[in-house]
């Protein structure tokens, strides 16, 4: 079965500073879809950004970045340039392709100070 | 981006009522959608899958009879917990999921609190 570890419970970052996110993941399967999920005070689940699993290039978005390591099974994040509304609980997800259920880490609460 | 809005955000009831919870995506047409539980300060727990027009499938440990679910159209799905104990307050979430099954947008969730 597929596994989602974030090793992380909590993380901080000053602001502006930069910082990363660890997520690591077991699978048996070479085509899938990983996630990062923001969830504010709000609860919100905010998708922040997806990787393919065929694709080399790591995704971006904006302040946003991935770095996709697949013969280690490692999808982490970096959040550049951290700003106080960045602050949420962060949850590595992944998807194996053509259906089936999204499989969540733990998740990484990340507190900035400003 | 695609929306899916999540009725009601709050919701008190007594022991023994049945609270209905509706979700709904509002720009796409979602082929599957998915119910979620949520302790406080916990990932998000999957407790089924909806598929329209046919029955749910469940998670090992949810009862079906419990939290019944509806997906009636391509835009509507609603999960019903029966007879609600305060064991069953806690946070739920529902997603949709449109043609590309590769990504689940997020209801803004419901607070089921049972006195």
């Amino acid at each position: 079965a597929q596994t989602v570890t974030q090793s992380q419970p909590e993380m901080s970052v000053q602001e502006a500073e930069t910082v990363t996110l660890s997520c690591t993941y077991d699978t048996s399967e070479s085509d899938y879809y990983l996630f990062w999920y923001k969830q504010p005070p709000s609860r919100q689940m905010i998708l922040v950004i997806r990787q393919e699993a065929y694709k080399q290039q790591n995704a971006t978005e904006n302040r946003f970045s991935v770095n996709f390591q697949k013969a280690a099974k490692s999808f982490s994040l970096k959040i550049s340039d951290s700003q106080l509304g960045d602050a949420a609980m962060y949850f590595c997800a992944y998807k194996h392709n053509q259906g089936g259920k999204l499989i969540f880490g733990q998740g990484t609460e990340l507190s900035v100070k400003p | 981006g695609a929306v899916v809005s999540q009725h009601p955000s709050r919701v008190i009831c007594k022991s023994g009522t049945s609270v209905k919870i509706e979700c709904r995506s509002l720009d796409f047409q979602a082929t599957t959608m998915f119910w979620y539980r949520q302790f406080p300060k916990k990932s998000l727990m999957l407790m089924a899958t909806s598929n329209e027009g046919s029955k749910a499938t469940y998670e090992q440990g949810v009862e079906k009879d419990k939290f019944l679910i509806n997906h009636a159209s391509l835009t509507l799905s609603t999960l019903t917990v029966t007879s609600a104990h305060p064991e069953d307050s806690s946070f739920y979430i529902c997603s949709a999921s449109p043609t590309d099954l590769n990504i689940q947008y997020f209801g803004a969730g419901t607070r089921l609190s049972v006195l």
